[in-house]
């Protein structure tokens, strides 16, 4: 079966520190790797895909971003960050070669990033 | 692109109601509707979904209903239990990569 990891579980940073969140996935071969931002009380906001490696696409302006070193890695950085960028941080998967209307997506169980 | 509301933002119900959760989508294109239920600390889990060529669908004590005409759908619950109490979020998505979701909505059932 296929299992999603995301390290660290919680994360308090100073502001201007850099960051690293590590996300890998088990169980499948070529998926496609997302990023989310769960701010409090507030729906999930896509931040990046991926469909391959090191094929990134953004889907918003900000401090972030991220990077796919191997098949099942993903990665998100920052190299100073905001206090902004405060919030649950989720990594998530689908099959790959198969948009969200045939492979819904399944996440990880996130990081929780408090910038003070 | 697109926009999903969702509604209540909080809702609590008695132990064995039934709690139901709205959603519009703003894309006519949209043909992909999922729910996820997130517990807390954890990640959201897909509970249930509804494709466009379908205006049910139901899992035991969950169903979803689509309307493409008003582009609504809703999430029904029935008989509810306690392990119920989560946040639900609906999503939507036009057959690309990308779900659009909900705000979500804060589900208590009281004992």
């Amino acid at each position: 079966s296929q299992t999603i990891h995301q390290w660290p579980a919680t994360l308090v940073q100073p502001v201007g520190s850099p960051l690293s969140l590590e996300c890998t996935v088990e169980g499948t071969s070529n998926p496609n790797l997302y990023w989310y931002r769960q701010a409090a009380g507030r729906g999930l906001q896509l931040l990046f895909y991926s469909v391959g490696i090191g094929q990134i696409s953004s889907e918003v302006p900000q401090n972030l971003s991220a990077s796919r070193p191997q098949d099942r890695q993903f990665i998100l950085s920052s190299k100073k960050l905001l206090l902004s960028d405060s919030g649950f941080y989720l990594c998530a998967w689908s099959v790959r070669g198969q948009s969200s209307y045939n492979s819904p997506l399944h996440f990880g169980n996130g990081t929780r990033l408090t910038v003070t | 692109g697109e926009n999903v509301e969702q509604h209540p933002s909080t809702l609590s119900v008695q132990e064995g109601d039934s709690a139901v959760i709205k959603c519009t989508y703003s894309d006519s294109a949209s043909n992909y509707f999922p729910w996820y239920k997130q517990e807390l600390g954890k990640g959201p889990q897909l509970i249930i979904d509804i494709r466009s060529n379908v205006g049910e669908k139901k899992d035991q004590r969950i169903a979803v209903t689509l309307n493409k005409t008003a582009k609504h759908f809703s999430l029904h619950i029935t008989e509810t239990q306690p392990e119920d109490s989560a946040v639900y979020f609906c999503a939507a998505s036009s057959n690309d990569y990308k779900l659009s979701f909900g705000a979500g909505t804060t589900v208590t059932v009281r004992a």
